[in-house]
């Protein structure tokens, strides 16, 4: 099956770093990847879409310049947390869908983020 | 805003029994999608309902959609301790709109 991987899975660094997250599809070429934030014990958010080769499309709330994401093949998207504050930890998730649209979006492993 | 919202948010039950999971949502959709997800990792895709269909079966899994009520049921049967996971439900909306909007979650946990 489709195979979305995640890195970093697990990362801590000080407040007022940039932490780039790379979301690969390894079998698979993906013209849409999506990002997502889930605090514990909640639900997945959609922070954003991201598009090969354009300007990703941030959600209601999502500062686009806080969360840097580019979008350069067809295989990778990345989330960069710019300046990085305890705020910003939280569990990142990203998902892909194939170039022909179809459901269902395959997950990555997510990445923890603490912040410290 | 936030379309799927599930009840129970959580549910303890023995092995062996069968557990049952509802999601309401608000709007028009294409389909409704039923996910896994164990502590700490990312979402597992269970299965895939149609609006147009009205139940469908994978293995142990049931999940039922009633588009006149905007409601779905993912049933487990015989659980066992393995399964003990959080389930989410995501529907997409109609107009082509591909982005999921997830419900709250139900954390089942299934004792041995």
């Amino acid at each position: 099956g489709a195979v979305v991987s995640q890195h970093p899975s697990w990362v801590i660094c000080k407040s007022g770093t940039s932490v780039k997250i790379e979301c690969r599809s390894l079998d698979f070429q993906a013209t849409t990847m999506f990002w997502y934030r889930q605090f514990p014990k909640q639900s997945l958010m959609l922070m954003a879409t991201s598009n090969e080769g354009s300007k990703a499309t941030y959600e209601q709330g999502v500062e686009k310049d806080k969360f840097l994401i580019n979008h350069a093949s067809l295989t990778l998207s990345t989330l960069t947390v710019t300046s990085a504050h305890p705020e910003d930890s939280s569990f990142y998730i990203c998902s892909a869908r194939d170039l022909q649209g179809a459901q269902p979006q395959h997950f990555g492993d997510g990445t923890r983020l603490s912040i410290l | 805003s936030q379309q799927g919202e599930e009840d129970p948010q959580a549910l303890s039950i023995q092995e062996g029994e069968n557990a049952t999971m509802n999601c309401s949502y608000k709007t028009s959709i294409n389909n409704l999608q039923w996910y896994r997800q164990n502590s700490g990792r990312g979402l597992v895709h269970l299965i895939l309902i149609r609006s147009n269909e009205r139940e469908k079966h994978s293995g142990r899994l049931r999940v039922t959609l009633d588009t006149s009520k905007k409601s779905s049921s993912l049933l487990i049967t015989a659980s066992r301790a393995a399964d003990t996971a959080s389930y989410f439900c995501a529907t997409d909306g109609k107009g082509g709109s591909e982005k999921l909007v997830f419900g709250k979650g139900t954390k089942l946990t299934v004792n041995p």
